[in-house]
């Protein structure tokens, strides 16, 4: 019954590696959303898509692409990792549509730690 | 940018009420105020919401100052599950950009004693 599933919850390699955080939602909802954590545990917006389509890309550096193959998948690839790179990943999802915000809560994954070595 | 501000941490005793306050001094004619909390090495959670009146669910209550400038999260009877960090967040629903996202702040750190 989870609602918020993210894979791996956990994701070791080393600097230099391309990898890739898969997310799905059950929820039926239209936007999903993914925020990092670093270690001072300080939640930052990454980007957000409804429908498949960015909205937000919070200056987030080209090395990350966010993909959504449909509305329940937003996988975050990334590219050439960094030390810094290092955190907590969440997804998220909510009901929420372009143009028209939307007052639903969100639901959030459990999150994939990423360490970078 | 988080228009909230939470005091860093707090502790209660299990089974006593809890109350977390929030200033919102900016707080425009359309932002709702949020609450979510993130349990020990979880993704954050909704707990509550509210514009003007006050709101209570399941999980807790939310009392809104008339002035809409402060409001507080009552946690009617802590448990040690309660112990989170709790997070304010003004949101304005009319948005449909990054000014309509959830933007996190530090929040309050709960400890609950037994």
């Amino acid at each position: 019954d989870t609602a918020v599933s993210q894979t791996p919850k956990y994701l070791v390699t080393q600097m230099g590696n391309d990898k890739s955080i898969k997310c799905e939602q059950n929820l039926g909802h239209d936007t999903m959303y993914w925020y990092k954590q670093d270690s001072k545990k300080f939640l930052k917006i990454m980007f957000s898509y409804n429908n498949k389509e960015l909205i937000i890309n919070e200056t987030v550096p080209n090395r990350f692409s966010p993909k959504s193959p449909d509305k329940a998948h937003l996988n975050l690839h990334i590219n050439s990792l960094e030390l810094g790179d290092s955190a907590v990943y969440f997804c998220a999802s909510s009901p929420f549509s372009r143009g028209r915000g939307s007052n639903y809560g969100y639901t959030f994954g459990s999150g994939t730690r990423l360490t970078v070595v | 940018d988080a228009k909230t501000t939470q005091p860093n941490s707090m502790e209660s005793n299990e089974e006593e009420p809890v109350h977390l306050p929030c200033n919102h001094s900016t707080i425009s004619g359309t932002d709702y105020i949020h609450w979510y909390r993130q349990l020990p090495s979880q993704g954050p959670e909704y707990v509550i919401h509210g514009l003007t009146s006050n709101v209570n669910n399941r999980m807790a209550s939310l009392a809104i100052a008339e002035d809409r400038k402060s409001s507080t999260l009552i946690l009617h009877r802590a448990t040690l599950r309660d112990a989170a960090v709790y997070y304010c967040i003004l949101r304005d629903p009319n948005y449909g950009g990054s000014q309509g996202n959830l933007i996190f702040g530090k929040g309050t750190k709960l400890s609950v004693k037994p």
